[in-house]
């Protein structure tokens, strides 16, 4: 069965600092992987999807995701923080015939 | 085209009683679902369906209740609410890489 682990559940970052978020996966095959984002009080936006076509995939406001199979890893970056990036995110896993399989979340905080 | 709704936005309950939480999509798609939220627990799938009239258990099931008698809806019931009920609903409609989610139902059991 798929399962994602996210390493840090809090993580906290300056304004203009890279952010990364961890994100290791388990799956017997190749994986379709998420990552979602949540504002306060909101539901669960896309922020980006690996589906099997390039490794490095680019996401809404500024953030990318890297598919490396040899460390079943699909870590989040941003070059440069921003206040409006504080958040939730959460990294998720799929067989795409299947169901999503969520990790537990990171929260992000963006201190000026 | 709304996408995913749910109703209502909040709700309270006392323990014991009864409700349901309605979910709607008019993106045509088959597969439905329906997960909660804890801090600290991310999301967990509660229930699903892959079509009209077939429903089936998720990761955390208990208490709760589906039908799917057409395609654009998909209500969750509890039954007889616990407080361990209290969490943050969401809805889906999609499968594997085209899931779209619902703007959440948060609920709080007295």
């Amino acid at each position: 069965a798929q399962s994602v682990t996210q390493l840090g559940s809090h993580v906290s970052v300056s304004e203009g600092a890279l952010v990364l978020l961890r994100c290791n996966y388990s799956s017997s095959v190749p994986p379709y992987l998420f990552w979602y984002v949540q504002y306060p009080n909101q539901g669960l936006q896309l922020l980006l999807k690996y589906t099997s076509a390039a490794t490095l995939v680019k996401g809404i406001n500024g953030f990318e995701a890297e598919f490396k199979k040899s460390e079943t890893s699909f870590h989040l970056t941003k070059p440069s923080a921003h206040m409006s990036d504080a958040a939730e995110y959460f990294c998720a896993v799929t067989l795409n015939t299947d169901k999503l399989i969520f990790g537990t979340g990171t929260r992000l905080q963006v201190f000026p | 085209n709304a996408g995913v709704t749910q109703t209502p936005k909040f709700q309270v309950l006392k323990t014991g009683q009864s409700m349901t939480l309605q979910c709607a999509q008019d993106m045509n798609h088959e597969y439905m679902s329906w997960y909660r939220q804890d801090p600290g627990m991310g999301l967990r799938l509660i229930h699903y369906s892959v079509g009209a009239g077939i429903t089936d258990q998720g990761e955390v099931p208990n208490g709760y209740n589906v039908s799917r008698s057409t395609t654009e809806d998909f209500p969750l019931r509890l039954l007889s609410a616990a407080p361990s009920q209290t969490s943050v609903y969401f809805c889906a409609a999609g499968l594997g890489n085209e899931q779209f989610f619902g703007p959440g139902t948060r609920l709080t059991v007295l």
